[in-house]
C-alpha cells in the first residue's frame, strides 16, 4: 500500500453517462495528480493540484472535470465520454513539487467506456 | 517535444543481471527517476538522479550521465519477483512555469528461470 487510494477500481459506462473517480491520500501531502495510462502509451500527465489549487491542466479534454475539495481528496469527473478515453486511470500525491518531491500513485481505476 | 526511449522489452534469467537504458531528448532537465510497475499494480518510485553517477539501492542502481541524455537502470541478482514494467521519468519545464514529470512508454522486463 502506497497510502493513496483510488474508488471505484473498476468501472464501465455508457457514452452518455456522468460519473466520477476518487482518490484519496493518507500521506499529509500537498500535491495531487491525475494520470492517463493506455496501453503503449506513456503516462499522461492530466491534472495537477497543489495546496488545492490547479496549477497545471495539460490539454485535456473538457469532458474530463477534476476537484481537489482539500488536501486529501482529488476527484475526476466524467460526462460524454468517447471509447477512447478507456484506460487506467491514475491518481498520485507529492510532499510538494520540488525536482526531488518522489510521487506516490495509487492502484487506478481501471475504465472502460462503451 | 519531449521524448523518452527505453526499449519495450527485455527478457533475463533468474540471479543475472540486466540494464535497462532510457535517453531523452527535453528542452530541459531537472533530473531523471525510475517507477516500477507491476500487473495490476501502482507505480512505485525506485531511484532518482539529479547529478552525473552511480545511485544504488540494495540489488537496483541507476545511472545518468547529462552529457549524454542517457541514464539507465541496472537490477542484479534477478528474482521472480522482478518482473513488471519500469518506466524512466524526466523532470523538465514546460511552458506553465512548472516541471512535471515526462514518463517513458516503458520497459516490460520479464525474469525466467
Amino acid at each position: 500500500e502506497t497510502g493513496v487510494t483510488q474508488t471505484p477500481r473498476h468501472l464501465v459506462m455508457g457514452m452518455t453517462n456522468k460519473k466520477s473517480l476518487k482518490c484519496e491520500q493518507h500521506l499529509g501531502h500537498n500535491a495531487m495528480y491525475w494520470y492517463k495510462q493506455s496501453a503503449k502509451k506513456p503516462l499522461e500527465l492530466m491534472f495537477v493540484y497543489s495546496l488545492e489549487e490547479r496549477v497545471e491542466n495539460n490539454s485535456v479534454p473538457s469532458r474530463f472535470s477534476p476537484e481537489c475539495p482539500n488536501s486529501s481528496h482529488l476527484f475526476l469527473h466524467l460526462h460524454t465520454l468517447q471509447p477512447e478515453d478507456s484506460a487506467l486511470y491514475l491518481c498520485a500525491s507529492s510532499p510538494g513539487q520540488g525536482n526531488t518531491d518522489t510521487q506516490y500513485f495509487g492502484p487506478g481505476t481501471r475504465l472502460t467506456v462503451l | 517535444g519531449q521524448s523518452l526511449e527505453q526499449p519495450s522489452e527485455v527478457t533475463a534469467v533468474e540471479g543475472a543481471i540486466v540494464q535497462i537504458n532510457c535517453t531523452y531528448q527535453t528542452s530541459g532537465f531537472y533530473g531523471l527517476s525510475w517507477y516500477q510497475q507491476h500487473d495490476g499494480g501502482a507505480p512505485t518510485f525506485l531511484s532518482y538522479n539529479g547529478l552525473d553517477g552511480l545511485e544504488e539501492t540494495g540489488r537496483f542502481s541507476s545511472f545518468l550521465s547529462r552529457s549524454d541524455s542517457y541514464g539507465y537502470l541496472l537490477l542484479q541478482e534477478l528474482q521472480m519477483k522482478d518482473s513488471a514494467s519500469y518506466f524512466c521519468a524526466v523532470r523538465t519545464p514546460n511552458n506553465r512555469g512548472n516541471t512535471p514529470l515526462v514518463f517513458g512508454k516503458g520497459t516490460r522486463l520479464s525474469v525466467i528461470a
